[in-house]
């Protein structure tokens, strides 16, 4: 089975508060990609962030990559209602030449 | 605006029917991968191909075919469709398909088999 196939974690919080979403992933890799799958679209890449990296940043998000823990986090500071959506961290299986989804995290901004 | 279209954007299918579901990009892409999304779950990699060469998913071997005619088209054919097929499918590109290359993904096409 692929992982990810278990369901989405659900958050909900207030306009204007941060967020921090979590992924753990179960093969090595040096690139982390983080897609948002709003409600009648596909999913689109948000951020990526590389080994040597640590942390990067665009705008309002920040993600961190941990490779010895092998989990990666997105953050939102300041969240809108706009930010409603569902966030997915994704890795590349090298020997395999395929981009496999983790867990996704269902978040809902309140306004 | 995207530049992956996927066509038809909602399929109605009988139990026991094929279902033909088409996919096209317009950036030259080496790569277009197909994806099964069910509710509350992750998309999962149902196959891709990498130019002309097919890389189907061990567990998703036999359910599913698909052609690329040229470049730019990608179809995903089930030959008897079955309640489990029920689900949104999301078709998506990229170069070359490298862990540093982004995948853009169309609006999808949400199947529902009766």
């Amino acid at each position: 089975s692929q992982w990810g196939e278990e369901n989405l974690q659900a958050l909900s919080i207030q306009e204007g508060e941060d967020v921090t979403m979590n992924c753990s992933y179960k093969t090595y890799t040096t690139v982390v990609q983080w897609y948002r799958q709003k409600s009648g679209k596909g999913p689109a890449q948000l951020i990526l962030i590389r080994s040597n990296e640590r942390e990067k940043r665009s705008g309002r998000l920040r993600a961190t990559l941990d490779t010895s823990s092998q989990s990666s986090s997105l953050s939102i500071t300041g969240t809108l209602a706009t930010d409603t959506a569902v966030y997915f961290c994704a890795t590349f299986f090298y020997n395999q030449g395929k981009l496999i989804f983790g867990q996704g995290t269902k978040l809902s901004i309140k306004p | 605006d995207t530049t992956v279209k996927q066509n038809p954007r909602y399929k109605l299918a009988r139990v026991g029917k094929p279902v033909n579901l088409i996919c096209s990009q317009t950036m030259n892409h080496d790569t277009m991968y197909w994806y099964q999304k069910k509710p509350n779950q992750a998309p999962k990699l149902l196959l891709f191909y990498y130019d002309k060469i097919l890389n189907r998913e061990a567990d998703t071997f036999e359910k599913f075919q698909s052609s690329r005619p040229n470049n730019s088209f990608c179809s995903l054919y089930i030959g008897s469709a079955g309640l489990e097929y029920s689900a949104m499918y999301l078709c998506a590109s990229s170069r070359a398909g490298g862990s540093q290359n982004t995948l853009y993904f169309g609006a999808g096409t949400r199947l529902s088999v009766l």
